[in-house]
């Protein structure tokens, strides 16, 4: 049975180009969550999807940051301009209701904006 | 807001002995989830605990939640290497799951 799909895996990029981050959630899970993970910052909640829905999107940093979830076993990430201080790995993550169940996260991109 | 911190952050260990990790939620909680995180790796599902008082083991490990729902431990017997990793804990907040900052854990062979 497969994960949460994510890719691409590692992606560098320079300064002020649009980066995409996609994710194929686990089949049948309704929630689908996107975190950013620094050393400075921890584990940080971005945005998470409820029947592809956007429910929260308060952790969004700003607005070069945009997420759309067009179906049910697909998630875009997108930012748009990149910027050095985006640098981090971005995990997705899914899960089936109810709300605080037990999450499953994908092994994540690596970002790195030069 | 609502906060769910760990402590320590860092712990460095012998092979064989004992660690322990706390979490602390400002608010009670509902639940608590623990998660595992291997270096380069993603965050893994442990365990969950509902009860007030609950005590959980999965092999060397035993996780607890206290009774007033507001805090958790982690406790691991005897480290092995393979322990190595950051140790979450999370809980319901408002419409969301709060994660700790996390406790990694270091053992030296």
């Amino acid at each position: 049975d497969a994960g949460v799909i994510q890719s691409p895996r590692h992606e560098v990029t320079e300064m002020g180009q649009e980066v995409t981050l996609r994710c194929k959630p686990i089949s049948g899970h309704d929630y689908l969550f996107w975190y950013r993970q620094t050393m400075m910052r921890g584990l940080e909640l971005l945005i998470y999807f409820n029947n592809n829905v956007p429910i929260d999107d308060s952790g969004m940093p700003e607005d070069r940051f945009s997420a759309k979830m067009p179906n049910a076993s697909f998630s875009t990430l997108k930012i748009q301009p990149s910027e050095p201080r985006d640098s981090a790995v971005y995990f997705c993550a899914s899960s089936s209701g109810p709300k605080y169940n037990e999450q499953f996260f994908g092994p994540g991109t690596r970002l790195t904006v030069l | 807001g609502q906060q769910v911190m760990q402590i320590p952050q860092y712990q460095h260990v012998q092979e064989g002995e004992d660690f322990t990790t706390y979490c602390n939620s400002s608010t009670t909680l509902s639940n608590i989830q623990w998660y595992k995180q291997r270096p380069g790796g993603h965050p893994v599902f442990l365990i969950q605990l509902v009860k007030s008082g609950e005590v959980k083991k999965q092999k060397r490990l035993t996780f607890q939640f206290g009774e007033a729902k507001k805090n958790s431990s982690l406790h691991i017997t005897a480290t092995q290497t393979t322990d190595v990793g950051t140790y979450f804990c999370a809980g319901p907040g408002t419409g969301k799951l709060i994660f700790g900052q996390g406790t990694t854990l270091q053992v030296k062979p």
